[in-house]
């Protein structure tokens, strides 16, 4: 049974560079999450996927952040003109719907480092 | 608004004995489910064991078992005969579904060292 991968596991980058990163979820969930935690904190939510559509966006989500889902299977997140803050763990979930019990499964995350 | 609350930065403990990580929660919906996940320095979160709001019973998982105390609004983490392999950061979440958010949201965590 294979889990949630994501690719890179880790991402140097320059200040002001655009970066994407990508998830692969585990086949059968129609769920994708997308989470960014940072040193010292627990994971914070940025979006999430059911199937193809984007049904919610944090506010932690600038309008420099942009993610899809395309045909429901894989997803991507882009941040453009990176900056320092942004370096974090960027961390993937996906789920199968099935009300409050549903259980979200990660992947091993991207480290970013903004240079 | 939900929250999330781990007291405890880090907790040591020998191997073979049992240790609890503690967790109180603060919501206003009657229907949450809690999560505990566990995450080795490699990064990646672990799914360990899942408690609903209407469970009759503590949940429980292997080595894993959950003491929850709906009136207390706590949840905390019991680990049974501690394994070096056990030392990680340790994180409870809880998701309700107050305004249709479909998110989990996480406590700052918890260090355990297992010591041999």
């Amino acid at each position: 049974d294979t889990g949630v991968s994501q690719d890179p596991r880790h991402k140097i980058t320059k200040r002001g560079q655009n970066v994407t990163f990508r998830c692969d979820p585990i086949s059968e969930h129609n769920r994708l999450y997308w989470y960014r935690q940072t040193l010292g904190q627990g994971p914070e939510f940025l979006t999430y996927f059911q199937n193809e559509a984007q049904l919610e966006k944090s506010r932690l989500l600038s309008d420099r952040f942009s993610a899809e889902r395309p045909k429901g299977s894989f997803s991507t997140l882009e941040i453009q003109r990176t900056e320092q803050g942004d370096s974090a763990m960027y961390l993937c979930a996906s789920s199968y719907s099935r009300g409050i019990e549903e259980t979200q499964y990660f992947g091993p995350g991207t480290r970013l480092l903004v240079l | 608004a939900q929250k999330i609350t781990q007291t405890q930065p880090g907790m040591f403990v020998q191997e073979k004995e049992a240790v609890t990580l503690d967790c109180t929660y603060d919501t206003s919906d009657p229907s949450y489910g809690l999560f505990w996940y566990k995450q080795p320095s490699s990064g990646e979160m672990i799914f360990l064991i899942y408690q609903g709001s209407y469970d009759q019973q503590n949940a429980t998982e292997g080595r894993y078992s959950l003491n929850f105390q709906k009136a207390r609004k706590s949840a905390n983490l019991v680990i049974s005969a501690s394994q070096l392999g056990d030392s990680a950061m340790y994180f409870c979440a809880m998701r309700d579904t107050q305004g249709g958010s479909e998110k989990l949201v996480f406590g700052k965590g918890t260090k355990l060292t297992v010591n041999p």
